[in-house]
Parts: structure tokens; C-alpha cells; sequence
């Protein structure tokens, strides 16, 4: 099993600039999640689809992000306009969501700068 | 609403020293218990967990009891190595709700 991969695992941007950040989920899992980690603020669930529908996004920060789970095997984080401070490792993690306990799988994270 | 907390690090020991990370939690009803530990440069990854009361999850020498009196799942290790260097993260799951993590533990071992 290649485990939830995420793409690129580094990016250095300017701001203003757009970023897309990319996920594969381990295959046969029905949710997925994608969370943001910073020194200041520990780590912080952006939001969650469960079967491809967004269930709660009440974590993502403003309109400048957006997220999409077009299919079962891949979703798209978006930042646009990319600002300083969103500079911050982004973890994607995905799970099969079952009765008694959820256990996720993280990704290695994408390093994002934005200068 | 549903909350985990942590005892605040960070945890400096000496290597083969005892280890507590004490957790708490508040919920409704009988939710499912989990410690996860991220490496430095690494993504979290689970650690062991616990799914009802008096449950005791245990991994790599890790163990931590569901106490559902006492609404706590502290992790214990009886000698810890430099390699448990990390963080650690308690979380708590209710079904219809995504995982809720604790802030995290930073434990550093020296030789």
C-alpha cells in the first residue's frame, strides 16, 4: 500500500501568487481530511468529505481557500491569492469511516512558504 | 462540545526514564480514544488506541487505559528511548464528528 500521497511535498511561492496542493488517499477509503500545521497554532482540521461530499468546512480559514474531491482517489487544495501567512505544513489524511473508531492515515504533508 | 487536552510540554527525560502524557476528555456519550505520534519531518501517524471503557491500547512498549471515570487516556512508557523523540497527540472520536485532537506533547530524549 503506497499510503496517502500528497504533491509537492515543498513549495516556495510568492505572494499573491496561486497554489494548488494535491492528495491521493489510500485507496478504499471513504473520507478524507485536510489539516494545516503552524508553530503558533498547532495543527487545525480545514475540512472534511466523506464519499466526496464536503461535511464540515468550518475550519477553512477565509475565501481565499477553497477545496475539491472531484473522484474517490484525489482531492485539490486551493490558495488564491497565496498571503505569508498561510505559510504552514498542509496535511492530507484519509480514513474508512466505520461504527466503532476512525483511524486516519496522514500523508507526509506539503511545506508550503509564501514569501 | 467535545474537547481533548493535553498536559503541556515540552517532556525532557533522560533515555530509559518512566513516561507519562497525561489526557483528558470531555464528551457525551462513549466515544473512541487514540494517541497518534508525529516524528520530526513526518506526517502523524496513529500510535494505539482504545474504543470502550477499560480498553487498554498498547504499541511499541506504548500503553494507555480508557478510564471512563476519570474521562482520561494517559500514555505510559516504562523506558523510553532517544528514538521516541516526537510529538504526541491525543484525539478522541464520536461517530458524525471528524477526530478532535490535543494540542500535542513534545517529548525530547537524551542519551
Amino acid at each position: 500500500d503506497a499510503g496517502v500521497i500528497q504533491s509537492p511535498r515543498h513549495e516556495v511561492t510568492e505572494m499573491g501568487q496561486e497554489v494548488t496542493l494535491r492528495c491521493k488517499p489510500i485507496s478504499g477509503h471513504n473520507s478524507l481530511f485536510w489539516y494545516r500545521q503552524t508553530m503558533m497554532r498547532g495543527l487545525e482540521l480545514l475540512i472534511y468529505f466523506n464519499n466526496n461530499v464536503p461535511i464540515d468546512d468550518s475550519g477553512m480559514p477565509e475565501d481565499r481557500f477553497s477545496a475539491k474531491m472531484p473522484n474517490a482517489s484525489f482531492s485539490t487544495l486551493k490558495i488564491q491569492p497565496s498571503e505569508p501567512r498561510d505559510s504552514a505544513v498542509y496535511f492530507c489524511a484519509s480514513s474508512f469511516l466505520a461504527g466503532d473508531g476512525e483511524t486516519q492515515y496522514f500523508g507526509p504533508g506539503t511545506r508550503l512558504l509564501v514569501l | 462540545g467535545n474537547s481533548v487536552t493535553q498536559m503541556e510540554g515540552p517532556v525532557t527525560l533522560s533515555e530509559e526514564a518512566f513516561l507519562t502524557i497525561n489526557c483528558t476528555y470531555t464528551a457525551t456519550g462513549y466515544p473512541s480514544l487514540f494517541w497518534y505520534v508525529q516524528y520530526p519531518g513526518e506526517g502523524l501517524q496513529l500510535l494505539l488506541k482504545a474504543t470502550k471503557a477499560d480498553d487498554k491500547g498498547s504499541n511499541k512498549g506504548f500503553e494507555a487505559t480508557y478510564r471512563k471515570e476519570t474521562t482520561s487516556f494517559h500514555l505510559e512508557k516504562g523506558s523510553v528511548q532517544v528514538s521516541d523523540s516526537a510529538v504526541y497527540f491525543c484525539a478522541l472520536y464520536q461517530a458524525g464528528t471528524a477526530l478532535i485532537f490535543g494540542k500535542g506533547t513534545t517529548l525530547s530524549v537524551s542519551s
